[in-house]
């Protein structure tokens, strides 16, 4: 599975969108990119995932690059509810093997 | 509700003794695994199933047996060999071979030694 590196920190007002970088640049063709969190002391909550296109739900959007080396996540009006670790995974199609979690970044969101 | 549930939530247990940690889901998933979590770091994988009857170590196997015997179970034993076992762990589940399938994780069992 290929490497992912996050920065191990970063700071949001609350209201503001928060962005959220990912590398990848190992990236095989059949890898998806996922991002989960985890609030302290809780299970990671899945958040949303792609394999080349830009993808959205009611939590975030990821934004792949074309070449698909680097990802970012955005949650578009940061909450106070928001402050966990965000973690970036790539992942092989047709494998179970295929969780790996790297430090992750920790994103508080500020008043 | 569908879901994945880890049993229990606190647990003690005294050196030199095994202990087993309980994972449930009624998901219909046929893969499951089991990750350590310690403070202020990533989660390492300890076991992974496939499928009923199978199971593969994952980086950090020593010291923990697992078993699945049935699709929705997937318990995992501590023993006493291993040296550390202290930490926050977690099960997850998920649709094997579908890369674009999210896998679901249960609430955890923070293990304690005393």
């Amino acid at each position: 599975d290929a490497k992912t590196t996050q920065p191990t920190s970063m700071d949001c007002a609350e209201g503001r969108a928060a962005n959220l970088p990912c590398n990848h640049s190992t990236i095989s063709g059949n890898e998806y990119v996922y991002w989960y969190r985890q609030i302290h002391s809780q299970g990671p909550q899945y958040i949303i995932h792609g394999l080349k296109n830009n993808e959205t739900n009611e939590m975030a959007s990821l934004i792949i690059t074309e070449d698909r080396k680097s990802s970012t996540l955005i949650l578009p009006h940061a909450t106070l509810r928001d402050t966990a670790v965000y973690y970036c995974i790539v992942r092989v199609s047709g494998s179970a093997r295929q969780l790996t979690f790297g430090s992750g970044t920790q994103l508080t969101v500020l008043p | 509700d569908g879901g994945i549930t880890q049993s229990p939530k606190y647990l003690f247990r005294k050196e030199g003794q095994n202990v087993t940690l309980s994972c449930e889901q009624n998901l219909n998933h046929d893969a499951m695994y089991w990750y350590r979590q310690d403070p202020g770091q990533g989660l390492r994988l300890i076991y992974y199933s496939q499928i009923v009857n199978d199971f593969q170590k994952g980086d950090i196997a020593e010291g923990y047996s697992v078993s699945r015997e049935k699709k929705e179970s997937f318990p995992l034993t501590v023993t006493s060999a291993q040296k550390n076992p202290t930490a926050f762990y977690l099960c997850a589940s998920s649709f094997p071979g579908q890369g674009g399938t999210e896998a679901f994780f249960g609430q955890g069992t923070r293990l304690t030694v005393v």
